[in-house]
């Protein structure tokens, strides 16, 4: 089993739609839980972080993390065009310079 | 403004011949990182540096090798050049030490070896 899973896609929605991104992972130890978004011919971007369990939210952006099912999400409210690109989860462990673990990514694509 | 850039952004090469690419950041990252992106594998770790003179190697670093000479750079050098390291080519560098290790992405070199 991989440390980090993610739906492979890709995926399709018309405007307007609420989206759904998920991530499982294996390890217990993950404590940093990132999203990062990757438009097309261009590096990752972080879109959103969250430390341990909980919620977060940045406008339209949700991150999610349920440690005891080892479950992240992130939602997107009101997807827009401009919202199409990869969505890569990423964890971590918590120690100096611990290194990232990826998803392999899910193409998102928002239709007008 | 502090960035990360990678060169050529374009390659092409043959099988066999040695190929660098180039990694430069002005961030004044400790951590620097080498990925490939390839479909259905996603980001794949070679190489990274927690600082000067300090190499490690990743998941997939057969072939590859990297030297880290001062903060800025971390060149990625294939010694001779093989068609399955056809891929996208990316670099990456964090702050460090730290427990947060947002990492910061160059613009990535797509390398074709025919």
């Amino acid at each position: 089993q991989k440390e980090v899973e993610q739906d492979p896609g890709p995926l399709s929605v018309p405007e307007g739609a609420i989206v759904s991104l998920n991530c499982t992972y294996s390890n217990s130890a993950f404590q940093y839980f990132m999203w990062y978004r990757q438009y097309s011919r261009k590096g990752p971007e972080l879109l959103m972080y969250t430390y341990s369990s909980g919620n977060k939210e940045d406008g339209r952006f949700t991150a999610q993390v349920d440690k005891s099912s080892k479950y992240i999400s992130l939602f997107i409210r009101d997807s827009q065009p401009s919202d199409s690109a990869t969505y890569l989860c990423a964890l971590s462990f918590t120690g100096a310079n611990s290194k990232l673990t990826f998803g392999k990514g899910i193409t998102l694509s928002v239709r007008p | 403004d502090a960035e990360i850039t990678q060169s050529p952004r374009h390659k092409i090469t043959e099988t066999g011949r040695q190929v660098t690419l180039a990694c430069h950041q002005t961030w004044n990252h400790n951590n620097m990182f080498w990925y490939r992106q390839d479909l259905g594998h996603g980001l794949r770790l070679i190489h990274y540096s927690y600082g000067v003179q300090d190499t490690n190697k990743g998941e997939v670093s057969d072939g590859y090798s990297v030297s880290r000479s001062n903060t800025e750079d971390l060149p990625l050098t294939l010694e001779s050049a093989a068609s399955s390291q056809t891929s996208v080519y990316f670099c990456a560098s964090s702050v460090g030490p730290s427990s947060y290790n947002e990492q910061f992405f160059g613009p990535g070199t797509r390398l074709t070896v025919l």
